[in-house]
């Protein structure tokens, strides 16, 4: 079975530090993409970054990159320069050719952003 | 217009109501989604329509009734509902319904149901 797994329900960072979300994902599937979405308090659900499993070079969109290690089937988030703004549920998700067109979602982690 | 609108923002009934949630996206998307949330759970996918078709029903119950009247509508009927159907409910579309495209999502539709 194709599966996301995010270790921390929780995290916390200070404001304009730095902090890093975890995911793992397990596939026997080659083409796969990655996602990560976050929802804040109250507001849509966007999304943040994606990685296709076949790009080698890692996912960056301004202040968050993520650090995508194939072998060790691992996608962490990373959030730089943290803002209050970046409060909320992160959730890692995955499609996984051979399934079905739905995405796998990891049960979430949320960021609170301390001033 | 990069946006999916969702209406009622609330909603509540009772067990013996009829009522309709609706979903409405102007981008172009082939494929629309409902998905029940629970509060601090992942999004659980119920519904997917593409081009107008439902492609893939995830063993919902028949208190739950999806339609698409068109490629930017979405609404999910809902009759004779529990307790337990009381959540977030969330709608979102993509490009052409492949699991590698980016969902749009709207703000949801918080129902209670009493």
């Amino acid at each position: 079975a194709q599966t996301v797994t995010q270790s921390q329900p929780e995290m916390s960072v200070q404001e304009a530090e730095t902090v890093t979300l975890s995911c793992t994902y397990d596939t026997s599937e080659s083409d796969y993409y990655l996602f990560w979405y976050k929802q804040p308090p109250s507001r849509q659900m966007i999304l943040v970054i994606r990685q296709e499993a076949y790009k080698q070079q890692n996912a960056t969109e301004n202040r968050f990159s993520v650090n995508f290690q194939k072998a060790a089937k691992s996608f962490s988030l990373k959030i730089s320069d943290s803002q209050l703004g970046d409060a909320a549920m992160y959730f890692c998700a995955s499609w996984f050719q051979g399934g079905s067109e739905k995405l796998v979602f990891g049960k979430g982690t949320k960021l609170t952003v301390n001033p | 217009d990069t946006e999916v609108t969702q209406t009622p923002k609330h909603l509540v009934m009772g067990m013996t109501n009829k009522k309709s949630l609706k979903c409405e996206q102007h981008m172009g998307h082939r494929a629309m989604y409902w998905y029940k949330q629970k509060a601090k759970k992942p999004p659980e996918l119920m519904f997917v329509y593409s081009y107008e078709k439902l492609s893939i029903n995830e063993s919902v119950p028949s208190r739950f009734s999806p339609e698409c009247p068109n490629s930017s509508l979405l609404n999910l009927h809902l009759h004779a509902l529990q307790p337990e159907d009381s959540a977030l409910y969330l709608c979102a579309s993509s490009l052409r319904g492949s699991g590698r495209d980016e969902q749009f999502f709207g703000p949801g539709t918080r129902l209670t149901v009493l």
